[in-house]
């Protein structure tokens, strides 16, 4: 069955620094969503993305916050001055169309600690 | 703005029993609900869905849930409790617009006792 992959699994980045972390959607999805976990804490939506652009993002989705789809397969999440609040999993999803009764498949996730 | 509740925390059963968690959801339209489980450093594998019809759902694994209108819950269950299942199992709503990005409970940790 195909799946969500997310590199690296773990990052470790010293505060203020960037970071990137990569998904490689289910390759037939349109639809590209960051979600996050904070450890102890419920997995909370970032951003989706459609068609190339923002399609929606919550208030945690600051300017320090940024997502490209730099071809055709992989879809990334920046962070351009890490902040020690930032550690937490990070999750990649897709989705197959707009059409709302598609489910949404995850990755594994990538577990990003700040220092 | 949608939300969704699971109250338990924390729930241990013995291997054989049955399962039941509770989720309750508020959201003005119809939901679109969700069950996905996470094992330990795993992503988030999805249970089953409701969109609309049967309120009685099947899932993988064995699992079910009841879509309950008049209750806003679409608690899970299972019969019979594998050790396997020992995992975080989170609900979810999704949400309005385009998107429909999932709105999650704050997740329920289950341990099975052998």
């Amino acid at each position: 069955e195909p799946e969500v992959t997310q590199t690296p699994s773990h990052q470790v980045t010293q505060m203020g620094q960037e970071v990137i972390l990569r998904c490689v959607p289910i390759s037939n999805h349109l639809y590209f969503y960051w979600y996050r976990q904070i450890l102890g804490q419920k997995v909370e939506f970032l951003v989706s993305f459609y068609n190339n652009e923002i399609s929606e993002k919550s208030e945690i989705f600051d300017d320090q916050f940024s997502v490209e789809r730099p071809d055709g397969s992989n879809f990334t999440l920046k962070i351009r001055s890490t902040k020690l609040e930032d550690s937490a999993m990070y999750f990649c999803a897709s989705k197959l169309n707009p059409n709302s009764n598609q489910p949404q498949h995850f990755g594994d996730g990538t577990r990003l600690s700040i220092l | 703005a949608q939300s969704v509740t699971q109250p338990d925390i924390h729930i241990t059963v013995s291997e054989g029993a049955s399962l039941e968690l509770r989720c309750n959801y508020s959201y003005g339209a119809t939901p679109y609900l969700f069950w996905y489980v996470q094992s330990p450093g795993q992503g988030l594998q999805l249970l089953l869905k409701y969109f609309s019809g049967d309120t009685l759902v099947q899932g993988i694994k064995g699992f079910e849930a009841e879509f309950k209108r008049s209750q806003s819950s679409f608690n899970l269950r299972k019969p019979s409790v594998h050790w396997s299942d020992a995992a975080e199992y989170f609900c979810a709503v999704a949400a309005g617009g385009s998107a429909r990005q999932l709105t999650f409970g704050s997740g329920t940790q289950l341990t099975v006792l052998p």
